[in-house]
């Protein structure tokens, strides 16, 4: 079992719709996840970071943390053509960033 | 205030030759991380390191070596280049375990190709 898996899509998502991406973490160790996104040829970037649980919001973007599933999700409400990316889910643990293969996400205008 | 530089941009090593990605950061972080990114898949953690002469293995250390002399730099050594270290290599920086929000800032990457 990887320690962080995510369904590698692509997930396409019509414009202004909501986008859910999930991701699921095997360690209960883990202290804190972290939302991604990666344009084509780019860096990764920061979107979100969570370490209680529930929800927490910014912007269009909120993270859901419930650790007694060992579940994160990321949804992003009124989807615009400029989301289309790859989201990395990660965890923080034992002075490690962990990371998925990422989540292709296509908005489709 | 450059954050996380990385050197070279691109680089084609032949097979068997060696060489050092440079990574340094002006952020103060204590800890600092090395990633290889294979086309289509996430991030595999190289090697880490939580400050000034401690570093450790991540998921894939095999083929690399890693020192950290200073709290600003990181370099990466590839011995004896592989096809199979082609790929596109991230440096990143944190905090770490001082606070929650453990945020890795990545450098520009390295786009290495082995032939």
């Amino acid at each position: 079992q990887k320690e962080v898996e995510q369904n590698s899509g692509p997930l396409s998502v019509p414009e202004g719709a909501i986008a859910s991406l999930n991701c699921t973490y095997s360690d209960r160790g883990s202290q804190s996840f972290f939302w991604y996104r990666q344009y084509s040829g780019k860096s990764p970037e920061l979107i979100m970071f969570i370490y209680s649980n529930g929800d927490k919001e910014d912007g269009r973007f909120t993270a859901q943390l419930n650790k007694a599933s060992q579940y994160v999700s990321l949804l992003i409400r009124d989807s615009q053509p400029s989301d289309s990316a790859t989201y990395l889910c990660a965890v923080y643990r034992d002075d490690k960033i962990i990371f998925g293969k990422g989540t292709r996400l296509h908005i489709l205008p | 205030n450059a954050g996380v530089t990385q050197t070279p941009k691109f680089r084609i090593l032949k097979i068997g030759q060696s060489m050092t990605l440079q990574c340094t950061q002006d952020m103060n972080h204590n800890y600092m991380y090395w990633y290889r990114q294979d086309p289509g898949m996430g991030l595999k953690l190289i090697y880490y390191s939580v400050g000034a002469g401690i570093t450790d293995k991540g998921e894939v250390p095999n083929g690399y070596n890693v020192s950290r002399s200073t709290t600003e730099d990181f370099p990466l050594r590839l011995e004896l280049a592989a096809p199979s270290q082609t790929s596109v290599y991230f440096c990143a920086s944190s905090y770490g375990a001082v606070i929650l929000n453990t945020e890795a800032f990545f450098g520009q990457g390295t786009r290495l190709t082995v032939v």
